[in-house]
């Protein structure tokens, strides 16, 4: 059973235009949001995150959004810089416990085209 | 200065082999994870300490034990190793585990192939 779902396996831009990123959840306990950047041979690593009780959270060319009606989020990158091309992780959590659990989905490979 | 290391990057065993993974965070943090990540790319939380106290076990089968000697060490072990368990091996680690998320820090991942 995947709770966290990222449909998009790939995706090609070009540079200095926008890139979006979504990701889909089905379980309702999920009160945390986060995107994790991958480059190849390298571990994940922490790029922004939403609590739930947000709808909107920005940091500099990266800003997530949650639609926590529609169990979505979106990670837009503006303007998208070929650095950027990585594999982008987005992953939940819930609280409520003494555990801190990431339910990763199955990433997208972001293509950024100078 | 590494934040989160492991070693071996690259391990080849045969089937039936056990081997050990180990990870060292020098981030002063209290929690630490093993991650799993298949061929499908799926990244799968396995295991997770807490001040050397086991709090997340997932359905691992009981071939793979980790070990936790102080807060800043959590090596995994593996007896009789299968054809399945071929996958890229993630640790991590974060700053506590309470009611406020805590940003996990990924080791470079260690990738396992079993013949």
């Amino acid at each position: 059973d995947q709770q966290v779902k990222q449909n998009s396996p790939s995706l090609s831009v070009q540079e200095g235009r926008i890139s979006i990123l979504n990701c889909d959840y089905t379980n309702s306990m999920f009160d945390y949001f986060l995107w994790y950047k991958k480059y190849p041979a390298e571990g994940p690593t922490f790029l922004i995150s939403i609590s739930s009780i947000k709808d909107k959270n920005e940091d500099g060319r990266f800003t997530v959004f949650l639609n926590k009606s529609a169990k979505h989020l979106s990670l837009h990158i503006v303007p998208s810089q070929p650095g950027d091309s990585a594999v982008y992780f987005c992953a939940a959590s819930a609280f409520g416990g003494a555990t801190n659990k990431l339910i990763f989905g199955t990433g997208t490979l972001l293509a950024v085209q100078p | 200065d590494t934040a989160v290391s492991q070693t071996p990057k690259y391990l080849v065993t045969q089937m039936g082999n056990d081997k050990s993974i180990k990870c060292e965070q020098n981030l002063g943090h209290d929690t630490m994870y093993w991650y799993k990540q298949d061929s499908k790319k799926f990244l799968k939380i396995m295991f997770s300490y807490n001040n050397k106290e086991l709090i997340i076990n997932e359905t691992v089968p009981n071939r793979f034990s980790p070990k936790s000697p102080d807060k800043a060490h959590l090596n995994l072990h593996i007896n009789s190793l299968e054809l399945g368990d071929s996958a890229v091996y993630f640790c991590a680690s974060s700053q506590g585990q309470t009611i406020s998320y805590n940003e996990q820090f990924f080791g470079p991942g260690t990738r396992l192939t079993v013949l």
